[in-house]
């Protein structure tokens, strides 16, 4: 059932303008981390990963940073598009079984 | 490459009543799947890791004999909640662990309205 007076948090930007998500992970030993885009009524979408050996990766027009000093992974969306608009969450595997541990998410908003 | 599919992409259904949820990997075999739910506006969950061939691992807290998990198959899991309550209403998702290992493919989710 649904939690009443739940809210992600929300991140809006002007269409063109470049963005930037958030999240903090849980697990110092994770060595894997991914982000990913769901779009409303449908399931997560790959978007980029990282390696733990690695503090930044560049796709197409989006990069991922990652701190691992203070437990810190951002994504970089340039010339933000109206499509960019969904939740995105940052998912990380931290041991032999490869299971996904998922961040809260945040709403991007992209207004035209 | 690397497809899922979920099916039924939803389902409404009475209270008391089993609901199974199919999930296939398309183009390739997996070993390894994995069931999540998903309240609105809320993260994904893990539920249980399934294995082809053997009993699933469930998540603290979910019970296995009211979300029956079989993988009979390297392509097809399947996830059967038992006797449903309107408190099961969920967004269902799958994924399936990809040839590398550590990457998971995911399913497009199954809306489950229990009434």
């Amino acid at each position: 059932g649904e939690s009443v007076g739940l809210h992600l948090p929300t991140l809006s930007v002007q269409e063109g303008d470049n963005s930037i998500i958030n999240c903090a992970y849980s697990n110092s030993a994770s060595d894997y981390f991914i982000w990913y885009k769901q779009e409303s009524g449908k399931g997560p979408q790959f978007i980029i990963d990282i390696r733990s050996n690695m503090d930044k990766r560049q796709g197409q027009r989006v990069t991922v940073l990652l701190n691992k000093t203070v437990k810190h992974l951002s994504l970089q969306i340039a010339a933000t598009q109206p499509g960019d608009s969904a939740v995105y969450f940052c998912a990380e595997n931290g041991g032999a079984t490869n299971k996904l541990i998922f961040g809260t998410g945040t709403l991007l908003a992209v207004q035209p | 490459g690397a497809v899922v599919s979920q099916h039924p992409s939803w389902v409404i259904c009475k209270s008391g009543t089993s609901v199974k949820i199919e999930c296939r990997s398309l183009d390739f075999q997996a070993t390894t799947m994995f069931w999540y739910r998903q309240f609105p506006k809320q993260s994904l969950m893990l539920m249980a890791t399934s294995n082809e061939g053997s009993k699933a691992t469930y998540e603290q807290g979910v019970e296995k004999d009211k979300f029956l998990i079989n993988h009979a198959s390297l392509t097809l899991s399947t996830l059967t909640v038992t006797s449903a309550h309107p408190e099961d209403s969920s967004f269902y998702i799958c994924s399936a662990e990809g040839p590398r290992g550590d990457e998971q493919f995911f399913g497009p989710g199954t809306r489950l309205t229990v009434l």
